[in-house]
């Protein structure tokens, strides 16, 4: 089944303790992003990747680190997380446009709900 | 500036009645496309419907339509005969331009179906 794995579903921690949300695509997608969802702002990229070793910052960045060492796999790192930190997160990914019809849309996994106290 | 706006923090509607859940955009690109989300309560986010620019029919998939009106930017999302599972979260999204695969969203309408 074609499907975008996050991991953990939920997450509770403490400020300044080191953390990774695993995402993980089946599709061969090149694109992979993150957003962070937070009431009345919708969903916001934090970084981006177009394909293996390719990252980008995407609208709120900072406090986040990514990795593109595979393919499939587009974790999420928060080095030293603060309470501002705390939301729910959505990784994404997708054929990358010009190799797919424009109506291409965006695999999301299940979302990672993250609280930072 | 804000890019797509959702003004409808909230709607209510009665099952088997037709609700009309708006979205507004800005773009200054001839080529983009416009993508609905629906998120449940269990919080996934499920892929509705899509729009292109350049499409001269409104979209439809089954109980979903989109109401493209591109002189005015918008691209209204129509939910015909509504089911209580139809009680969501709704997002509209752009794709703008040839070279990003980004998709930027608004700030969602809350769907309350009533009995």
């Amino acid at each position: 089944e074609a499907q975008v794995t996050q991991n953990p579903r939920y997450l509770i921690t403490v400020t300044g303790k080191k953390l990774t949300v695993t995402c993980s695509q089946n599709m061969n997608h090149e694109y992979m992003s993150w957003y962070r969802q937070d009431p009345g702002l919708g969903l916001r990229q934090i970084y981006y990747s177009m394909n293996v070793e390719v990252t980008d910052k995407g609208d709120v960045p900072e406090g986040y680190k990514v990795s593109r060492k595979e393919k499939r796999n587009f974790p999420l790192i928060l080095e030293s997380p603060s309470p501002n930190q705390t939301s729910l997160y959505f990784c994404a990914s997708s054929f990358l446009r010009d190799r797919v019809p424009p109506n291409e849309k965006l695999f999301f996994g299940s979302g990672t709900q993250l609280s930072v106290l | 500036a804000q890019k797509i706006t959702q003004t409808q923090p909230g709607m209510f509607v009665q099952e088997k009645e037709a609700v009309t859940l708006d979205c507004t955009y800005d773009t200054s690109d001839q080529s983009y496309g416009l993508f609905w989300y629906k998120q449940p309560s269990s919080g996934e986010m499920i892929f509705l419907i899509y729009q292109g620019s350049y499409d001269e029919q409104n979209a439809t998939e089954g109980r979903y339509s989109l109401n493209f009106q591109k002189a005015r930017k918008s691209a209204n999302l129509v939910i015909s005969a509504s089911q209580l599972g139809d009680s969501a979260m709704y997002f509209c999204a752009m794709r703008e331009g040839y070279n990003t695969d980004k998709l930027i969203f608004g700030t969602g309408t809350r769907l309350q179906v009533f009995p």
